[in-house]
């Protein structure tokens, strides 16, 4: 069963760049059978695509963030990250990282347990 | 970009009770590429139903999903108490993906 963990600071400084890191266990990152994504969550608000990546490394941006966001796999460690650059306080969310199959029709089916990140000095 | 509207924003209903949530789109969600999702407080969403209209894996049969174009429907035939939860609609056949605000289901 695909199960899937975020880490990274709970803390980042407004400017600064904020990255995080998703463990995929119980599959492997490099199977073209899955999509990987990123999702956020400001507090008491709804839900925002940040972006997606293939395991081959095409990836796709919600416009309103590409100019700030890169999305990469790290295959020997069965992971794939987030950075968002230059950040500010609106910023501050729950990111959530998730998977879908790799058929058009497939949704986002498996996620994280989520990690809070706050932008703040 | 595809705005998606739900509505109501707050549906107050008792256990036993049907809900009906709707989700509209600004513009026609390709191949009914539409999802549901629920969460409840301090847990990442949880998918019920895609491509409008099937469940996903291990979601209970008062869940389902009907609609295409711009107008989705997601109905729970019999509310149970876990159920009360905040359910948002998300479309993702075309870039960039977007979600719906929610519509939070709560006991009467």
């Amino acid at each position: 069963q695909l199960q899937l963990q975020e880490s990274g600071p709970g803390l980042v400084k407004p400017s600064e760049t904020l990255s995080l890191t998703c463990t995929v266990s119980g599959g492997s990152i490099s199977s073209s059978s899955y999509y990987w994504g990123w999702i956020r969550q400001p507090p008491g608000k709804g839900l925002e695509w940040i972006g997606s990546i293939y395991y081959s490394g095409s990836t796709y941006y919600n416009p309103s963030l590409k100019s700030r966001v890169t999305i990469s796999v790290d295959t020997s460690k069965n992971q794939f990250s987030l950075k968002l650059s230059s950040v500010t306080a609106a910023d501050t969310a729950v990111y959530y990282c998730a998977s879908k199959g790799y058929y058009p029709r497939d949704a986002f089916d498996i996620w994280g347990q989520g990690t809070m990140v706050t932008v703040s000095s | 970009e595809i705005v998606l509207t739900q509505s109501p924003g707050t549906l107050s209903l008792s256990p036993g009770e049907r809900a009906t949530l709707s989700c509209r789109a600004s513009q026609s969600v390709s191949s009914s590429y539409l999802a549901w999702y629920q969460q409840k407080p301090g847990q990442a969403p949880r998918l019920l139903i895609y491509g409008a209209s099937s469940r996903a894996t291990g979601i209970p049969d008062r869940f389902s999903g009907s609609g295409s174009g711009t107008d989705f429907t997601l109905t729970i035939s019999r509310l149970e108490p876990e159920d009360f939860a905040v359910y948002y609609c998300q479309q993702y056949g075309s870039s960039p993906l977007t979600f719906g605000p929610g519509t939070k289901v709560d006991i009467k």
